[in-house]
């Protein structure tokens, strides 16, 4: 089993969409999390932090559900520039700290 | 704003040459990564760092080296690079979440 999983995807959506991205993991110690986003041929960028709280920034919205070890990203209202690769981060302690693992990434096409 | 600088976006080389890869951070960070990333496997983590002199392998360091001589530069060495080395390479430096760097894409021949 892989230690973060996503929605394989792609997500071709219209804009004005709302579009839901998943993402589990599997060490329960995990810390922290975080969302990316990667556009085509560059470096992945911060998008969000996730809190246990649930967190938004904007049409963003992030969840966390440590029971179920899984972790949302909610976009309303998308806009084309909202095309990307969307990246799930936790960062799992292990004995130097901290490891952060990726999931493959979801992309997502916001079409006009 | 964080900066993260690699040496170069683009880079080709021979097989059984030694490629050196340069990282540099200007935010005194004491963590470093390097990672490559290929299509439908995602980022896959080299080496890391978390000190100066400091490394540590990650999950895929075989037929890769670095160096950690001062703390704003991180080094990922290919002794001998080979063609299943082609890939883009991405450094990041780490405090709280990682800040990557623009990439070098690597095309071994």
């Amino acid at each position: 089993r892989k230690e973060v999983e996503q929605d394989p995807g792609p997500f071709n959506v219209p804009e004005g969409a709302t579009v839901a991205f998943n993402c589990t993991y599997s060490n329960s110690a995990s810390q922290s999390f975080f969302w990316y986003r990667q556009d085509c041929r560059k470096e992945p960028k911060l998008l969000m932090s996730v809190y246990s709280s649930g967190n938004e920034d904007g049409r963003f919205t992030a969840q966390l559900n440590r029971a179920s070890q899984y972790i949302s990203l909610l976009i309303r209202d998308s806009k084309l520039s909202d095309s990307a690769t969307y990246l799930c981060v936790v960062n799992m302690r292990d004995n130097y700290g901290q490891n952060f693992v990726f999931g493959p990434g979801t992309r997502l096409s916001v079409l006009p | 704003d964080v900066k993260v600088t690699q040496s170069s976006r683009y880079l080709v080389k021979r097989t059984g040459e030694k490629v050196f890869l340069e990282c540099v951070q200007d935010m005194d960070h004491e963590n470093m990564f390097w990672y490559r990333q290929d299509p439908g496997l995602g980022l896959r983590l080299i080496y890391f760092s978390y000190d100066v002199k400091m490394k540590e392998k990650g999950d895929i360091p075989e037929g890769y080296s670095v160096s950690r001589e001062k703390k704003e530069r991180f080094s990922l060495i290919l002794e001998s690079a080979s063609t299943n080395q082609t890939s883009m390479y991405l450094c990041a430096s780490q405090l709280g979440e990682q800040y990557f760097g623009p990439g070098t894409r690597l095309t071994v021949t």
